[in-house]
């Protein structure tokens, strides 16, 4: 069964810190996108990579940056938490072409 | 920037009740997916209508595309408990650079009574 893999379902970060939210997928897809999810708004696209080394920002880049160092695994970073930075952070891949298959989502509280 | 409107935001409803959830932009999509999430899981995958007009079923769901490829709409027949969950439609931007990116609706959240 494909899978993305996301390495937290639920943190607890202080204001100030640097945060690592990690994605990992098994099915060789070139497109990796990170959002996030809040009530009454949606899914935000935060960034995206269509490939290897490759990253664009998506509609809410700022306060985040991404690396993607192989294929398989893209990573979100919060530079500096702060508390407006809370939700919940749901990573995808898709093949081109295809749909989206979602990780299960990472809780973020930054106090 | 494009946007989606997706309405009712909320959906109360009993057991095999029928209803239409309605995703509407002013853009034109080169295909229009729906999702399903249930609670602390990520969304799901139910179908991605790619031609203008075209209607898809999944058991007791129909999808529809918009002749003008820009509004969709999901009908539920006879909804069940286990239809319960949020409905996410999601649109993705034709341009040829857009790398599949999606720009998603608010979200409808329904419940479905015993």
């Amino acid at each position: 069964d494909v899978k993305v893999t996301q390495s937290s379902r639920y943190l607890v970060k202080r204001t100030g810190e640097k945060v690592f939210l990690e994605c990992v997928q098994d099915m060789d897809h070139e497109n990796m996108f990170w959002y996030r999810q809040d009530p009454g708004l949606g899914l935000r696209l935060i960034y995206f990579s269509y490939d290897v080394k490759m990253k664009e920002k998506g509609d809410i880049p700022e306060g985040y940056s991404v690396s993607r160092e192989k294929k398989e695994r893209f990573s979100l970073i919060l530079e500096s938490a702060s508390t407006n930075q809370t939700s919940m952070y749901l990573c995808a891949s898709r093949r081109t072409g295809g749909g989206y298959t979602f990780g299960s989502g990472t809780r973020l509280t930054v106090v | 920037t494009q946007l989606l409107e997706q309405s009712p935001q909320f959906l109360s409803i009993q057991e095999g009740e029928n209803l239409t959830v309605y995703c509407n932009s002013s853009s034109v999509f080169s295909s229009l997916q729906w999702y399903r999430q249930e609670p602390g899981e990520g969304p799901v995958l139910l179908v991605t209508v790619v031609t203008g007009g075209e209607v898809k079923k999944l058991k007791r769901l129909t999808f529809q595309f918009g002749d003008a490829r820009k509004d969709s709409s999901l009908h539920i027949t006879a909804a069940q408990p286990g239809d319960t969950g949020l409905y996410l439609c999601a649109g993705a931007g034709a341009g040829g650079t857009s790398y599949g990116k999606l720009t998603f609706g608010q979200g409808t959240i329904l419940t479905v009574h015993p």
